[in-house]
């Protein structure tokens, strides 16, 4: 059973930084493209970055990019998303999902707070 | 740019049939797009893969309740037999160069 289990969220000044991490089970891992969504409570789905299999190729949102950084580490079966400068809008849900694009799986989600 | 434009809400009755709309953006038509469903204070779930000639890859467990279907820059999810469980949102997603990207989404619900 594929199972994606995020990690790391919790509640942060803005300015400041955090590491999300998911662990994945039940597929093998580095033959996925890995991406991370987000979602504001209340609001709609936004794509914020994605890993290609080896972590040699990233993309991400306008709205990240240059403060958040996506990779992964095959060999421990998990994916990260390191946020630097985090501000109120970043506060959002934030989900794990394997291979959008092909069949997809998500993650339970892990919330972000930025707020003083 | 490329851009799904989903109906913001869609209701119809426990039992009924229910068809949801998503509109690729000009220049776009010929886009697979795939569908994903959020139940109330629950993650989101892959419902399908849906191709531009109606060929659609469901994911493990959907129900055959639900279908795809294709017509020109449309893409549409039906949702036969309604249950109160199918009462959630559904969004629309597709892909290009270098970015995902999301629509909107519908909050369906079932009367």
């Amino acid at each position: 059973e594929v199972q994606l289990a995020e990690s790391g969220g919790g509640s942060v000044q803005p300015g400041g930084s955090l590491r999300l991490s998911c662990e994945a089970s039940g597929f093998t891992f580095r033959t996925y493209w890995m991406h991370w969504v987000r979602q504001v409570p209340g609001k709609g789905l936004e794509w914020v970055s994605h890993i290609n299999t080896d972590g040699s190729f990233t993309d991400y949102a306008d709205s990240v990019k240059g403060r958040f950084t996506i990779s992964r580490d095959n060999a421990k079966n998990t994916l990260y998303l390191h946020m630097n400068s985090l501000r109120a809008e970043d506060t959002a849900f934030y989900y794990c999902v394997r291979s959008l694009g092909q069949v997809a799986y998500w993650g339970q989600g892990t919330l972000v707070t930025v707020s003083s | 740019q490329l851009v799904l434009t989903q109906s913001p809400s869609a209701s119809a009755s426990l039992g009924a049939s229910v068809k949801l709309t998503c509109t690729l953006s000009s220049g776009h038509s010929s886009y697979a797009i795939a569908w994903h469903q959020q139940q109330p204070e629950k993650g989101p779930r892959y419902l399908m893969k849906l191709n531009s000639d109606g060929s659609h890859n469901k994911g493990d467990g959907i129900p055959d309740r639900f279908s795809g279907s294709s017509s020109g820059a449309e893409r549409y999810l039906t949702i036969s037999s309604l249950q109160s469980e199918d009462e959630a949102d559904y969004y629309c997603q597709t892909w290009g160069t270098g970015i995902q990207v999301f629509g909107g989404g519908t909050k369906l619900t079932v009367l």
